[in-house]
């Protein structure tokens, strides 16, 4: 398996922009998760899906964050519009249903000018 | 809530050599998981080691073990004869153990990890 993969790796986008975070998880794992990394707060988890429906969505900072889950084989996190303050590094996950771990894909780094 | 601490922003060791990095986390669960996870530059995020609460013996994965005390709520994880390789981010996380996965985690501040030839 190519493990999770999240598309673009960088993505550098002007305040104001709709900026949307893709993510492919493993095949046949039933959870997905995405978090956010920045130098301030650390790794936050954003929202979780199991069977591609939203579980918890506590962390999402404001209603400007949105995530879908349309199919089991891809989630989008979509930031509108976005804020310099949302620049930070984007990671996604997945698990199996009693995974005893969450699958990294290499994050997306979202720089907003 | 449940807290994860990392006391340590930095460490430094040298090749061949062992080092420990600590982890206190907070918990009113009894049921839990704990988790090293490594975060090289490359940024990709690498599970080093996993514990089951319910577990009393350490958990070890060749040269990586941690030193479990329940009680204490303490977590370490020692690395030893380090390599050029270990140089990294060193998360500690903690999940619980009552969802359906354990990919909801919480995670420390960490800890940069410096090897020195």
């Amino acid at each position: 398996d190519a493990g999770v993969i999240q598309s673009p790796r960088h993505e550098v986008t002007e305040m104001g922009q709709e900026v949307t975070l893709r993510c492919k998880p493993i095949s046949g794992h039933d959870y997905l998760f995405w978090y956010r990394q920045t130098m301030m707060r650390g790794l936050e988890l954003l929202i979780y899906f199991n069977n591609n429906v939203p579980i918890d969505d506590s962390g999402m900072p404001e209603d400007r964050f949105s995530a879908k889950m349309p199919n089991a084989s891809f989630s989008t996190l979509k930031i509108q519009p976005s804020e310099p303050r949302d620049s930070a590094v984007y990671f996604c996950a997945s698990s199996p249903r009693g995974g005893r771990e969450a699958f990294f894909g290499q994050g997306t780094r979202l720089t907003v000018v | 809530a449940q807290t994860v601490t990392q006391s340590q922003p930095e460490m430094s060791v040298q090749e061949a050599e062992t080092v420990t990095l600590s982890c206190t986390y907070d918990t009113s669960e009894s049921d839990y998981y704990l988790f090293w996870y490594k975060q090289p530059p490359s940024r990709q995020m690498i599970l080093v080691i996993r514990q089951e609460a319910y577990k009393q013996q350490n958990a070890t994965e060749n040269r990586f073990s941690v030193n479990f005390q329940k009680a204490a709520k303490s977590f370490s994880l020692k690395i030893s004869d380090s390599q050029l390789g270990d140089a990294a981010m060193y998360f500690c996380a903690y999940s619980t153990g009552y969802g359906g996965s354990q990919g909801n985690l919480i995670f420390g501040k960490g800890t940069k990890l410096s090897v020195k030839p």
